[in-house]
């Protein structure tokens, strides 16, 4: 069964830099498009970053253009959001989502992300 | 950008049907999905394609769509289906790949009664 595991969350001081990655097992990896979508505290889904399948697509939200970067690595199986002058309104919960054709699945746990000085 | 708008909360008692309701201009030439998603966890794909449902996933899940509504009906609502709900499409521009953009309604809260 197809398992989505995210890591790389924690608090950052707004301005700083954050990697996230996410390791998937139980599937071809390298079949798959991979997809980043936040939440905010009590708020609800926000899609954020796409990467197709050989990495040579990649799409992104207007409210993280320029300052998040997804890309992978098909040998490690792994997905990852580079973010970098983050700001209070990042804070949320990271989920990476395998593509379906347009639809979302599997979901990662979600790694939480505090921006806070 | 495209917009879809969900009811922020829908009441059914036990045994009934639930009906959460996704509204977007021309849903209907758009496939639709469904999350679920309880407290503290992630989302779930509950319904794919507009009435599709991924393994695993309960018959009682099944979608429609008429006019510029896509609806997510919930058969016999019980007491484990109390969760956020969300609908998605993908909006996309035929002659621009690079405005592929993945769209959520703004999610329901299924209460049961």
């Amino acid at each position: 069964q197809a398992q989505l595991v995210e890591s790389g969350g924690g608090v950052v001081q707004p301005g700083g830099p954050l990697r996230l990655s996410c390791v998937a097992s139980g599937m071809t990896f390298s079949n798959f498009g991979m997809h980043w979508v936040r939440q905010a505290p009590g708020k609800g889904l926000e899609w954020v970053a796409f990467i197709r399948y050989d990495g040579k697509k990649k799409n992104y939200a207007d409210s993280v253009k320029g300052r998040f970067t997804i890309a992978r690595d098909n040998s490690k199986n792994t997905v990852s959001l580079q973010i970098n002058n983050l700001r209070v309104e990042d804070t949320a919960v990271y989920y990476c989502a395998a593509a379906g054709k347009d639809w979302f699945d599997p979901w990662g746990q979600g790694t939480l992300v505090t921006v806070s000085s | 950008s495209y917009v879809l708008t969900q009811p922020p909360s829908v009441s059914v008692a036990p045994g009934q049907a639930a009906r959460i309701t996704c509204d977007g201009n021309d849903i209907g030439s758009k496939s639709v999905h469904w999350y679920q998603q309880k407290p503290g966890q992630a989302p779930v794909l509950v319904v794919f394609d507009g009435g599709d449902r991924p393994s695993g996933i309960r018959e009682r899940f099944s979608g429609s769509r008429s006019g510029n509504t896509a609806t997510l009906i919930i058969s016999a609502v019980e007491a484990g289906d109390e969760a956020d709900y969300y609908c998605q499409v993908w909006d996309n521009q035929v002659w621009d790949d690079n405005s592929d953009l993945w769209v959520f309604g703004g999610g329901s809260k299924l209460t049961v009664l």
